[in-house]
């Protein structure tokens, strides 16, 4: 069954500093691996999506990495601004069974200004 | 263009009740799913669809049921509500089917409580 768990679970960091979120996962057989945001009572925004046969995607100050043998994954945030401050979300989609799409739980970051 | 519109945004009703929630998908996108967040969680996979079919189910009681129209909208359907079912609901669409590796697109939920 495949589990996803991130961690920290909640971060604070100053204005300015770069972050690094983590994202593990059990079962390496996936099709792809997307990162999202959600601000508070909101929807998600997708920010990456990293397909299984890639080791990284970049978007601005985002960079996204994907080690499938290992089944991890890491969120880079640079130079972080406190219009970064939001929930943010990893998930796989499993290529065992039937499909399945299967969130983490998050990690609530706070950048203060 | 417009992206993934959900309705209604909210909705209160009362345990035993039945409720339907509608989504469109973002013009092109054939793929639409259906997520559970209850606070302070991640999103719970419902329901895929793909093409008006099923193609994926998560470990949901036969309350919830799900249907996709010829135009691709589509709707949830959760019967004998719980008190637990008060959650955000949210709706995704892709272009195909999750194996094709397309990215998700999600509406801005619709947001349940049952008293």
């Amino acid at each position: 069954k495949q589990e996803v768990t991130q961690i920290p679970a909640a971060l604070s960091v100053p204005e300015g500093e770069n972050l690094v979120l983590n994202c593990s996962f059990t079962d390496s057989a996936i099709y792809n691996l997307q990162w999202f945001r959600q601000d508070p009572g909101k929807g998600l925004t997708s920010l990456l999506l990293i397909q299984s046969s890639q080791r990284e995607q970049t978007s601005g100050r985002l960079n996204a990495s994907l080690d499938k043998s290992s089944g991890r994954s890491t969120l880079y945030i640079a130079a972080s601004q406190p219009g970064d401050s939001a929930t943010y979300l990893c998930a796989v989609s499993s290529t065992s069974g039937t499909y399945k799409y299967i969130f983490g739980t998050g990690t609530r970051l706070k950048v203060l200004a | 263009d417009a992206g993934v519109t959900q309705s209604p945004t909210h909705l209160i009703k009362t345990r035993g009740q039945h409720v339907t929630l509608r989504c469109s998908p973002i013009s092109g996108h054939k793929s639409v799913s259906w997520y559970q967040q209850v606070l302070g969680q991640g999103p719970q996979f419902i329901f895929q669809y793909y093409e008006k079919e099923e193609r994926g189910r998560g470990n949901f009681p036969d309350r919830f049921s799900a249907r996709q129209f010829p135009n691709y909208s589509s709707e949830l359907n959760v019967n004998a509500l719980l008190l637990g079912d008060s959650a955000l609901y949210l709706c995704a669409s892709s272009l195909g089917g999750a194996r094709l590796g397309n990215e998700q697109f999600f509406g801005p939920g619709t947001r349940l409580t049952v008293l």
